[in-house]
């Protein structure tokens, strides 16, 4: 049972546009989400998180928001870029025992046109 | 700093091998996790070590198993190997953050 799901498995959008990336998740004993982007051939790289105290952060193009009551994360990248074409996937971490564990969605291709 | 490392970048082994697969976490970093990707699956998380020590593990198979040296150096190892291990395997390193720092990954191709 996926408790992280990215219902979009991809996603295109003009450059210059807005990107939004959704995501839901089922467990409410989560407490900080993170978004990590992914090229190919390389590691997902840390984009931008949220702490569960607060419903939104901003970094930049990249801002995460945060509907604790829907139990959904946004990313919106403005304006989006050619070089923002990766997967991206959303990340929630809940404290188990002595340790955080980290649960991933499926990832969301987001291909950004010229 | 230098960050996650992985080796090998690339194998190729064929069902019922074995394999072990290892990573070299950030300097400092203690903690080091394992996820295995998969088209579709996103990062289905392995396993995590501090301290040498296991401290959760994911729903994978006993053919899954690592271990973490003194120096948080971490490997993997999978027994037995079938057609459906084949994946990217990552490797992770975090301080005592929720954030995790990952490596480029092994890619596992099981012919």
């Amino acid at each position: 049972d996926q408790q992280v799901k990215q219902n979009s498995p991809s996603l295109s959008v003009q450059e210059g546009r807005i990107s939004i990336l959704n995501c839901d998740y089922t467990n409410s004993m989560f407490d900080y989400f993170l978004w990590y982007k992914k090229y190919p051939a390389e590691g997902p790289t840390f984009l931008i998180s949220i702490s569960s105290i607060k419903d939104k952060n901003e970094d930049g193009r990249f801002t995460v928001f945060l509907n604790k009551s829907a139990k959904h994360l946004s990313l919106h990248i403005v304006p989006s870029q050619p070089g923002d074409s990766a997967v991206y996937f959303c990340a929630a971490s809940e404290e188990t025992g002595s340790a955080r564990q980290l649960t991933f969605g499926s990832g969301t291709q987001l291909t950004v046109l010229p | 700093k230098a960050g996650v490392t992985q080796t090998p970048r690339y194998l190729i082994k064929t069902r019922g091998q074995q394999v072990t697969l290892s990573c070299s976490p950030i300097s400092g970093h203690r903690s080091v996790s394992w996820y295995q990707q998969t088209p579709g699956q996103g990062l289905q998380f392995l396993f995590e070590y501090f301290s040498e020590t296991q401290r959760n593990k994911g729903n994978f198979p006993g053919r899954f198993s690592g271990r973490q040296f003194s120096n948080s150096r971490s490997e993997m190892n999978v027994s037995t190997l079938e057609l459906g291990d084949s994946a990217l395997y990552l490797c992770a390193s975090s301080p005592p953050t929720p954030k995790r720092y990952f490596g480029p990954g092994t890619r596992l191709t099981v012919l």
